[in-house]
Protein backbone atom coordinates (compact mmCIF):
# COMPACT_ATOMS: atom_id res chain seq x y z
CA UNK A 1 0.00 0.00 0.00
CA UNK A 2 0.69 3.85 -0.32
CA UNK A 3 2.53 3.42 -3.27
CA UNK A 4 3.29 6.95 -5.21
CA UNK A 5 4.27 7.11 -8.82
CA UNK A 6 5.80 9.91 -11.13
CA UNK A 7 5.99 10.06 -14.73
CA UNK A 8 7.95 10.16 -16.52
CA UNK A 9 10.97 8.81 -14.88
CA UNK A 10 13.46 10.95 -17.20
CA UNK A 11 12.80 13.48 -19.51
CA UNK A 12 14.83 15.63 -21.62
CA UNK A 13 13.76 19.28 -23.04
CA UNK A 14 15.18 22.00 -24.98
CA UNK A 15 15.68 25.30 -23.41
CA UNK A 16 12.32 27.24 -23.61
CA UNK A 17 10.31 24.46 -23.72
CA UNK A 18 7.82 23.44 -21.27
CA UNK A 19 7.54 19.97 -19.28
CA UNK A 20 5.03 18.69 -17.58
CA UNK A 21 5.31 16.01 -14.42
CA UNK A 22 2.56 13.98 -13.17
CA UNK A 23 2.10 12.58 -9.25
CA UNK A 24 -0.12 9.76 -8.80
CA UNK A 25 -1.24 8.05 -5.38
CA UNK A 26 -2.12 4.88 -6.60
CA UNK A 27 -3.98 3.01 -3.61
CA UNK A 28 -4.64 6.05 -1.58
CA UNK A 29 -6.30 9.24 -1.72
CA UNK A 30 -4.18 12.50 -0.98
CA UNK A 31 -5.42 15.72 -0.11
CA UNK A 32 -1.81 17.25 0.46
CA UNK A 33 1.42 16.31 -2.32
CA UNK A 34 4.23 18.00 -2.03
CA UNK A 35 7.12 18.85 -4.33
CA UNK A 36 10.80 18.29 -3.82
CA UNK A 37 13.69 19.25 -6.17
CA UNK A 38 17.36 17.55 -5.60
CA UNK A 39 20.72 18.32 -6.60
CA UNK A 40 23.44 16.15 -6.84
CA UNK A 41 24.41 15.52 -3.91
CA UNK A 42 22.65 17.86 -1.61
CA UNK A 43 19.25 17.48 0.12
CA UNK A 44 15.78 17.34 -1.32
CA UNK A 45 14.47 21.11 -1.13
CA UNK A 46 10.70 21.23 -0.97
CA UNK A 47 9.30 23.49 -3.64
CA UNK A 48 5.58 23.56 -2.68
CA UNK A 49 2.90 21.97 -1.12
CA UNK A 50 -0.17 21.39 -3.25
CA UNK A 51 -3.44 20.83 -1.59
CA UNK A 52 -6.40 19.15 -3.63
CA UNK A 53 -8.79 21.88 -5.38
CA UNK A 54 -7.10 25.30 -3.66
CA UNK A 55 -4.00 26.94 -4.66
CA UNK A 56 -0.06 25.72 -4.22
CA UNK A 57 1.60 27.40 -1.44
CA UNK A 58 5.15 27.51 -2.58
CA UNK A 59 8.49 27.74 -0.71
CA UNK A 60 10.78 31.36 -0.24
CA UNK A 61 12.64 31.25 -3.34
CA UNK A 62 10.64 29.51 -5.47
CA UNK A 63 8.73 31.03 -8.79
CA UNK A 64 5.07 30.32 -8.90
CA UNK A 65 5.05 31.83 -12.36
CA UNK A 66 7.91 29.22 -13.42
CA UNK A 67 6.66 25.90 -11.62
CA UNK A 68 2.92 25.54 -11.77
CA UNK A 69 1.46 23.27 -9.72
CA UNK A 70 -1.67 21.69 -10.22
CA UNK A 71 -4.03 19.29 -8.06
CA UNK A 72 -7.03 18.93 -9.81
CA UNK A 73 -8.04 15.41 -8.00
CA UNK A 74 -6.89 13.38 -4.54
CA UNK A 75 -4.68 11.20 -6.70
CA UNK A 76 -3.31 13.28 -9.09
CA UNK A 77 -0.71 16.80 -8.92
CA UNK A 78 0.81 17.95 -11.86
CA UNK A 79 4.33 20.04 -11.64
CA UNK A 80 4.82 21.94 -14.98
CA UNK A 81 8.28 23.69 -15.86
CA UNK A 82 7.60 26.74 -17.93
CA UNK A 83 10.09 27.86 -20.10
CA UNK A 84 12.79 25.49 -19.37
CA UNK A 85 16.51 26.90 -18.92
CA UNK A 86 19.47 24.25 -18.52
CA UNK A 87 19.39 25.68 -14.92
CA UNK A 88 15.99 24.49 -14.08
CA UNK A 89 17.67 20.68 -14.87
CA UNK A 90 17.50 18.50 -11.85
CA UNK A 91 15.88 15.46 -9.98
CA UNK A 92 12.11 16.33 -9.05
CA UNK A 93 10.35 14.49 -5.97
CA UNK A 94 6.92 14.64 -5.11
CA UNK A 95 5.20 13.19 -1.93
CA UNK A 96 1.90 12.79 -1.05
CA UNK A 97 0.08 12.15 2.47
CA UNK A 98 -2.56 9.65 3.04
CA UNK A 99 -5.86 11.42 3.73
CA UNK A 100 -7.27 8.92 5.75
CA UNK A 101 -4.37 8.92 7.84
CA UNK A 102 -4.80 12.37 9.18
CA UNK A 103 -1.47 13.12 10.47
CA UNK A 104 1.47 14.76 8.70
CA UNK A 105 3.75 12.40 10.16
CA UNK A 106 4.55 10.47 6.90
CA UNK A 107 4.95 11.11 3.72
CA UNK A 108 4.91 8.84 0.69
CA UNK A 109 7.43 9.28 -1.89
CA UNK A 110 7.49 8.94 -5.42
CA UNK A 111 10.63 7.68 -7.45
CA UNK A 112 11.45 11.09 -8.63
CA UNK A 113 11.71 12.48 -12.32
CA UNK A 114 15.04 13.00 -13.63
CA UNK A 115 14.82 16.55 -15.53
CA UNK A 116 17.68 17.69 -18.48
CA UNK A 117 17.68 21.00 -20.37
CA UNK A 118 19.52 21.36 -23.21
CA UNK B 1 14.50 27.44 11.36
CA UNK B 2 15.69 23.88 11.65
CA UNK B 3 18.13 21.90 10.23
CA UNK B 4 20.20 18.48 9.39
CA UNK B 5 23.59 17.63 8.85
CA UNK B 6 24.34 14.07 8.31
CA UNK B 7 28.08 13.79 8.59
CA UNK B 8 29.81 11.23 5.76
CA UNK B 9 28.61 11.17 2.53
CA UNK B 10 29.33 7.73 1.91
CA UNK B 11 29.77 5.13 4.92
CA UNK B 12 30.78 1.49 4.04
CA UNK B 13 30.77 -1.77 6.21
CA UNK B 14 31.19 -5.25 5.93
CA UNK B 15 28.60 -7.34 6.02
CA UNK B 16 27.76 -8.16 10.06
CA UNK B 17 29.18 -5.32 10.84
CA UNK B 18 27.50 -2.43 13.08
CA UNK B 19 25.96 0.60 10.56
CA UNK B 20 26.05 4.26 12.28
CA UNK B 21 24.73 6.82 10.41
CA UNK B 22 25.35 9.71 11.97
CA UNK B 23 22.81 12.29 12.18
CA UNK B 24 22.48 16.43 14.24
CA UNK B 25 19.71 18.72 13.78
CA UNK B 26 18.99 22.17 14.92
CA UNK B 27 15.56 23.48 16.39
CA UNK B 28 14.30 26.32 18.33
CA UNK B 29 10.92 23.96 19.20
CA UNK B 30 10.79 20.23 19.76
CA UNK B 31 11.69 18.55 16.73
CA UNK B 32 9.76 15.26 14.87
CA UNK B 33 12.86 13.24 13.42
CA UNK B 34 12.88 10.93 10.08
CA UNK B 35 15.25 9.03 8.26
CA UNK B 36 14.15 7.53 4.91
CA UNK B 37 15.80 5.19 2.91
CA UNK B 38 16.09 5.15 -0.51
CA UNK B 39 17.14 2.50 -3.05
CA UNK B 40 17.80 2.73 -6.60
CA UNK B 41 15.23 4.22 -9.03
CA UNK B 42 12.54 4.30 -6.12
CA UNK B 43 11.19 6.19 -3.98
CA UNK B 44 11.75 7.61 -0.11
CA UNK B 45 10.84 5.34 1.91
CA UNK B 46 10.19 5.35 6.15
CA UNK B 47 12.26 3.51 8.27
CA UNK B 48 11.29 5.02 11.39
CA UNK B 49 10.42 8.35 13.09
CA UNK B 50 10.70 10.12 16.35
CA UNK B 51 7.88 12.39 17.60
CA UNK B 52 7.26 12.06 21.35
CA UNK B 53 7.78 9.75 24.10
CA UNK B 54 10.69 6.95 23.92
CA UNK B 55 13.93 7.95 22.83
CA UNK B 56 14.89 4.76 21.49
CA UNK B 57 12.94 4.06 18.53
CA UNK B 58 12.74 0.94 16.35
CA UNK B 59 12.01 0.75 13.08
CA UNK B 60 11.80 -1.78 10.01
CA UNK B 61 14.56 -3.97 8.76
CA UNK B 62 16.54 -4.39 12.45
CA UNK B 63 17.16 -0.56 12.30
CA UNK B 64 16.81 1.60 15.16
CA UNK B 65 17.76 5.25 16.21
CA UNK B 66 17.96 7.24 19.45
CA UNK B 67 16.76 11.01 20.00
CA UNK B 68 19.20 12.93 22.30
CA UNK B 69 17.98 16.06 22.69
CA UNK B 70 21.51 17.37 24.85
CA UNK B 71 23.34 16.22 22.00
CA UNK B 72 21.06 17.42 18.83
CA UNK B 73 21.60 13.78 17.32
CA UNK B 74 19.58 10.76 16.09
CA UNK B 75 22.41 8.51 14.60
CA UNK B 76 20.63 5.01 12.95
CA UNK B 77 22.03 1.99 13.85
CA UNK B 78 21.94 -1.49 12.75
CA UNK B 79 23.85 -4.36 14.97
CA UNK B 80 24.55 -6.36 11.39
CA UNK B 81 24.85 -4.98 8.11
CA UNK B 82 23.03 -7.25 5.18
CA UNK B 83 23.94 -6.71 1.85
CA UNK B 84 20.50 -5.25 0.58
CA UNK B 85 20.97 -2.49 3.38
CA UNK B 86 22.95 -0.79 0.88
CA UNK B 87 20.99 2.21 -0.21
CA UNK B 88 20.94 5.98 0.52
CA UNK B 89 19.91 7.24 3.72
CA UNK B 90 18.19 10.22 4.49
CA UNK B 91 17.37 12.07 7.99
CA UNK B 92 14.85 14.68 8.63
CA UNK B 93 13.33 16.83 10.89
CA UNK B 94 9.71 18.50 11.36
CA UNK B 95 9.03 20.83 13.79
CA UNK B 96 5.66 21.21 15.23
CA UNK B 97 2.52 21.51 13.14
CA UNK B 98 4.26 22.33 10.18
CA UNK B 99 4.06 19.88 6.84
CA UNK B 100 7.66 20.77 6.04
CA UNK B 101 10.48 18.12 6.34
CA UNK B 102 14.12 19.33 6.09
CA UNK B 103 16.53 16.70 5.09
CA UNK B 104 19.98 16.33 5.52
CA UNK B 105 22.59 15.29 2.27
CA UNK B 106 22.17 11.68 3.06
CA UNK B 107 24.84 9.17 3.04
CA UNK B 108 24.88 6.55 1.01
CA UNK B 109 25.58 3.04 2.94
CA UNK B 110 28.19 0.48 1.16
CA UNK B 111 28.21 -3.07 2.63
CA UNK B 112 31.13 -5.05 1.15
CA UNK B 113 31.48 -9.26 1.48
Amino acid sequence: GAVVSQHPSRVICKSGTSVKIECRSLDFQATTMFWYRQFPKQSLMLMATSNEGSKATYEQGVEKDKFLINHASLTLSTLTVTSAHPEDSSFYICSARDRQRGTTDTQYFGPGTRLTVL
Amino acid sequence: AQSVTQLGSHVSVSEGALVLLRCNYSSSVPPYLFWYVQYPNQGLQLLLKYTTGATLVKGINGFEAEFKKSETSFHLTKPSAHMSDAAEYFCAVRTGGGNKLTFGTGTQLKVEL
